[in-house]
């Protein structure tokens, strides 16, 4: 079955400091990775897929087959960081554009 | 550019009453749809999806069901509101991988 497991449901952090939002998955074959992202009072967006490789808003996120992780990371955590983010897969094929979310972590940068 | 609407924003329903949500999408045609839910202390669940009209999957056995009248339009509903099927209900609609989401809809069955 596939799975998405986001182990932390809150993490906090002080601005400036590192943050690593973790991503542990258990997909058949080679699904695509995405970390969705909700700010306050705004919609769920996307915020960048692996296969893309970009840094969007400071965030990288590394794919570890080996592992089967994608954690988010940010070497210097800002205050408009706070967030809840989810990770999600997408198992490509015939799968219709679905997404297995995990359960999400919220972020909280304090000043 | 592409735009998706859910009514309402809020909605409080007793035990037992039915429900209606609505969801449409502006600027493109025949994407995919589909319903999450989204329950306290819980993530994001999948409820149905849609590729065309007429065309609804489930992924979960639950007291809703979906319908896709038109191209653009995606409609939650159900006979009979549970208790647990309080939440926050999103619509969204998908490009080849990236989903684009509605604002949701907050529902509370007291």
């Amino acid at each position: 079955a596939q799975r998405v497991t986001q182990p932390e449901k809150l993490l906090s952090v002080f601005k400036g400091a590192p943050v690593e939002l973790k991503c542990n998955y258990s997909y058949s074959g080679s699904p695509e990775l995405f970390w969705y992202v909700q700010y306050s009072r705004q919609r769920l967006q996307l915020l960048l897929r692996h296969i893309s490789r970009e840094s969007i808003k400071g965030f990288t996120a590394d794919l570890n087959k080996g592992e089967t992780s994608f954690h988010l990371k940010k070497p210097f955590a800002q205050e408009e960081d706070s967030a809840m983010y989810y990770c999600a897969p997408h198992a490509g094929g015939t799968s219709y554009g679905k997404l297995t979310f995990g359960q999400g972590t919220i972020l909280t940068v304090h000043p | 550019s592409q735009t998706i609407h859910q009514w309402p924003a809020t909605l409080v329903q007793p035990v037992g009453s039915p429900l209606s949500l609505e969801c449409t999408v502006e600027g493109t045609s025949n994407p995919n749809l589909y319903w999450y839910r989204q329950a306290a202390g819980r993530g994001l669940q999948l409820l149905f999806y849609s590729v065309g009209i007429g065309q609804i999957s489930s992924e979960v056995p639950q007291n809703l069901s979906a319908s896709r009248p038109q191209d653009r339009q995606f409609i939650l509903s159900s006979k009979k509101l549970l208790l647990s099927d309080s939440g926050f209900y999103l619509c969204a609609w998908s490009t080849a991988y990236e989903q684009y989401f509605g604002p949701g809809t907050r529902l509370t069955v007291t």
